[in-house]
């Protein structure tokens, strides 16, 4: 069975530093997917990324950037220069072909990492 | 274009009752699928839909569960003699079809069982 764990219950921090929200996961599939979503207090997810096995390359986005390394089933998402309006909970996911067709996934997603970024 | 939209957005009813929460997902996605999040917890996979089929259901939680989709648009998770055990946000996303596609995801209903 497919796993996703995000061992950081909560982190804090003040605005401007960086941090890096942990994700490690476990499946038997050699063709998977990861994503990251952000959900403010609104509630709402948020697409953030989503990465193929195939390809181990960082990625950067702005503040963001993500490492990915298949040697040890990681997923790690850094944020730099952090501010307040980051402050949500992180949730990593991992995706699951479902069916014979290969027509859509499930996602099975870490219990997610509460970020407060304080001034 | 418009994202994914569910009502009611907060519903509250009492143990026994049944409730239905509706979802309506971006125009042209022909996957949706239903997940359920506990107060501080991660999302729990329901059931997902292809087209207007529902190939895994394995997800739902009880017989009291059930879904449906008509149109390949408009899905409905309806939850029979209510228990407290299912208040939760219950959240709905859909994609296209293939595999790799990513999820769009909902803002969710917030269901509350007294």
């Amino acid at each position: 069975a497919q796993k996703v764990t995000q061992a950081q219950t909560e982190i804090s921090v003040v605005e401007k530093e960086d941090v890096t929200l942990d994700c490690v996961y476990e499946t038997r599939d050699t063709t998977y997917y990861l994503f990251w979503y952000k959900q403010p207090p609104s509630g709402e997810l948020v697409f953030l990324i989503r990465r193929n096995s195939f390809d181990e390359q960082n990625e950067i986005s702005g503040r963001y950037s993500w490492n990915f390394q298949k040697s040890t089933s990681s997923f790690n998402f850094t944020i730099t220069a952090s501010q307040v309006v980051d402050s949500a909970v992180y949730f990593c996911a991992l995706s699951e072909a479902l069916g014979f067709t290969g027509g859509g996934n499930k996602l099975t997603f870490g219990t997610g990492t509460q970020l407060k970024v304080e001034l | 274009g418009a994202g994914v939209s569910q009502s009611p957005s907060n519903k509250v009813t009492e143990k026994g009752k049944d409730v239905e929460l509706r979802c309506d997902p971006i125009s042209g996605h022909t996957a949706l699928y239903w997940y359920r999040q506990r107060l501080g917890q991660g999302l729990e996979f329901l059931i997902y839909f292809q087209g207007n089929s529902a190939p895994d259901k394995s997800g739902l939680p009880s017989d009291r569960f059930s879904a449906e989709r008509t149109g390949e648009s408009v899905s409905t998770l309806t939850i029979q003699r209510t228990q407290q055990e299912d208040s939760a946000v219950y959240l709905c996303a859909s994609s296209l079809e293939v595999f790799e596609e990513t999820q769009y995801f909902g803002p969710g209903t917030r269901l509350l069982v007294l």
